[in-house]
């Protein structure tokens, strides 16, 4: 069964500024990986699925690199409703998330 | 567009059955993955299983003794059942459609519903 670790647990950043998360799984994946945004009371959303491909009606400022066991979501400059909760998945495995929250 | 929608009781007493559906509008069930997501309160988001149209499933193998997954395409509709449940199931649950048949990346999410284990 494969394990996605993120980091950092929290990222604390100003509107504007680039935030830059990490996904790690404990064996190869491939490009098999996506980034979901969740916001409070809401449902997840997809932003990037296959590590670097946009979902449907996502903005440029998302996005998603990586191969193997390492991936990563960027995220160029921070909009006030880009404050969330991010999780990485992987099939059946999410990972834990990274809270974004304004500093 | 397509759109989904969770439904049944909030409230379920430990030791019994948690049966929640699924109800697909804007579009057909049929040549999808659809999945069970859950999510206790403050915490992350836990995969249950997925079903394809053709009634085949995959389970999490934490849950895959307690769980069991149908679909009736003629209602548009799939539905979950959970037995044998304890406080730790108390969850939002919410229903999903992966983004293609090959992509196993859920694409597609009910509003989740809520359900509570308590006696």
């Amino acid at each position: 069964e494969i394990v996605l670790t993120q980091s950092p647990a929290t990222l604390s950043l100003s509107p504007g500024e680039r935030a830059t998360l990490s996904c790690r799984a404990s064996q190869s994946v491939s490009s098999y990986l996506a980034w979901y945004q969740q916001k409070p009371g809401q449902a997840p959303r997809l932003l990037i699925y296959d590590a670097s491909n946009r979902a449907t009606g996502i903005p440029a400022r998302f996005s998603g690199s990586g191969s193997g066991t390492d991936f990563t979501l960027t995220i160029s400059s921070l909009e006030p409703e880009d404050f969330a909760v991010y999780y990485c998945q992987q099939r059946g495995t999410f990972g834990p998330g990274t809270k974004v929250d304004i500093k | 567009q397509v759109q989904l929608q969770e439904s049944g009781p909030g409230l379920v007493k430990p030791s019994e059955t948690l049966s929640l559906t699924c109800t697909v509008s804007g579009g057909s069930i049929s040549s999808y993955y659809w999945s069970w997501i859950r999510q206790p309160a403050g915490k992350g988001l836990e995969w249950i299983g997925r079903i394809y149209t053709s009634g085949s499933t995959n389970y999490n193998p934490s849950l895959k003794s307690r769980v069991t997954m149908s679909v009736d395409t003629s209602k548009n509709q799939f539905s979950l059942k959970l037995s044998s449940v304890t406080a730790a199931d108390t969850a939002v649950y919410y229903c999903a459609r992966d983004l293609t048949v090959s992509r196993f990346f859920p694409l597609l999410w009910g509003q989740g519903t809520t359900v509570t284990v308590s006696s």
